[in-house]
């Protein structure tokens, strides 16, 4: 069946380093979405990526989609201690009208 | 706007004891899923439906039911716990149109002795 893997499961970094966790797909994805969720919540919408080779940024994060549209990665520039948690991709189950979740990568951002 | 609500947010069942997650969503979304979130493992499919009246399985549905009476309203349903479904359980609501974006209600937490 389809799966999503994300690489790495565990990142500690120190505040102002970079962070970037990367998502892959088994099979070819229409769209692909990423989420965060803090420790303790629930996962939250951060952006959606259509087009092959698209980048978008939010403020320090920056999202790709893979020009096959089999992968995408998440990066963080300077991270802060606010953008601990955990980051899921997401994309829509073959077969199914459901969404597939990546295995997450937890972040934790030492002060 | 309420979004998705979940109840509850925690509960402890005996092994064998059968009990009902209620979720609602107020968007008017057509599509919904239950999940599991189990440390390392992501969020799993429990089951899902595309409209009233309409339910099918996800990747993880064995041990659980769900119904579809009303767009709002996605019930799931543990019909005999076991240790092994003590996890923690989200309901989410799904919009298609324009972006699509999962709305997520707040989990329940759910621990099976």
């Amino acid at each position: 069946g389809q799966q999503v893997m994300q690489i790495p499961q565990y990142q500690h970094v120190q505040e102002g380093e970079d962070f970037t966790t990367y998502c892959n797909s088994s099979t070819t994805l229409s769209n692909i979405q990423w989420y965060k969720q803090r420790p303790g919540g629930h996962p939250v919408f951060l952006i959606q990526l259509v087009k092959s080779g698209e980048v978008k940024k939010q403020k320090r994060l920056t999202f790709q989609f893979g020009e096959a549209k089999k992968n995408s990665s998440l990066h963080i520039t300077a991270t802060q201690t606010t953008d601990v948690g955990t980051y899921f991709c997401a994309g829509p189950q073959t077969g199914r009208r459901a969404l597939t979740f990546g295995s997450g990568t937890r972040l934790q951002v030492q002060p | 706007n309420a979004g998705v609500t979940q109840t509850p947010k925690f509960q402890v069942l005996k092994t064998g004891q059968s009990m009902t997650l209620q979720c609602a969503q107020d968007m008017n979304h057509e599509y919904m899923s239950w999940y599991r979130q189990d440390p390392g493992m992501g969020l799993r499919l429990i089951h899902y439906s595309v409209g009233a009246g309409i339910t099918d399985q996800g990747e993880v549905p064995n041990g659980y039911n769900v119904s579809r009476s009303t767009t709002e309203d996605f019930p799931l349903r543990l019909l005999s716990a076991a240790p092994s479904q003590t996890s923690v359980y989200f309901c989410a609501s799904l919009r298609v149109a324009g972006n699509t974006e999962a709305f997520f209600g707040q989990g329940t937490r759910l621990t099976v002795v």
